[in-house]
């Protein structure tokens, strides 16, 4: 079984422009999370996703950041404009419970954006 | 959200146990004890979770405490492998209400050093 992919492994973009990262989860697994790591700091929650729907989005960081997922299947993060402060690791995730038994969360690789 | 305390870090020797302490001395009675570790260049990995009762799976064994405001992850025969960062995180229950259920915040974690 396919684990959780991110595409692309590494980005490097200047300042202002745009870029969008994109996660596919495990197969059947409704929930889709987002996280990130800036230099120093800790892992941070951004969002949550059930199927198509925004369950959490209360660490989003500002309007600069857009997540979707089309069809309840894969997700995109979308940062325009970038800013230096963006740099930093981004993880997805995903886990096949809802609002039941508590199941892992399974992490894919990350994408490393470095914004110059 | 509730905290937890962890050593920064911890070193053993191959094939000892390995004992990794965490302190969350405000966790409600809703709230999940997960367990990730994250190897070096790769996402978090689960490796177990508990509410009240100790648990164990094959990777390790979670022993909580009776007030449940400590508990410790053990690693019965540290490997090589085994050297990663561990995160003691404390998370919602799904039935406790709340759109935040899904969400991991977590710490800074333990740095696990393994020496041959």
């Amino acid at each position: 079984e396919a684990g959780v992919t991110q595409f692309p492994s590494h980005s490097v973009i200047e300042k202002g422009q745009t870029v969008t990262l994109r996660c596919d989860p495990i197969s059947g697994h409704d929930n889709l999370y987002w996280y990130r790591r800036v230099m120093g700091k800790e892992i941070k929650f951004l969002l949550h996703f059930v199927k198509e729907s925004k369950q959490d989005e209360s660490g989003m960081p500002n309007n600069r950041f857009l997540a979707e997922r089309t069809g309840g299947t894969y997700s995109t993060l979308k940062v325009q404009p970038a800013e230096l402060e963006d740099s930093g690791v981004y993880f997805c995730a995903s886990s096949q419970e809802y609002r039941g038994p508590i199941y892992e969360q399974y992490f894919g690789p990350g994408t490393r954006l470095t914004v110059t | 959200d509730a905290k937890t305390t962890q050593p920064n870090s911890m070193e053993s020797n191959e094939e000892e146990p390995v004992h990794l302490p965490c302190n969350h001395s405000t966790i409600s009675g809703t709230d999940y004890i997960h367990w990730y570790r994250q190897l070096p260049s790769q996402g978090p990995e689960y490796v177990i979770h508990g509410l009240t009762s100790n648990v164990n799976n094959r990777m390790a064994s979670l022993a909580i405490a009776e007030d449940r405001k400590s508990s410790t992850l053990i690693l019965h025969r540290a490997t090589l492998r085994d050297a990663a960062v561990y995160y003691c995180i404390l998370r919602v229950a799904p039935y406790a209400g709340g759109t935040s259920y899904g969400k991991l915040t977590f710490g800074q974690g333990t740095i696990l050093t393994v020496h041959p």
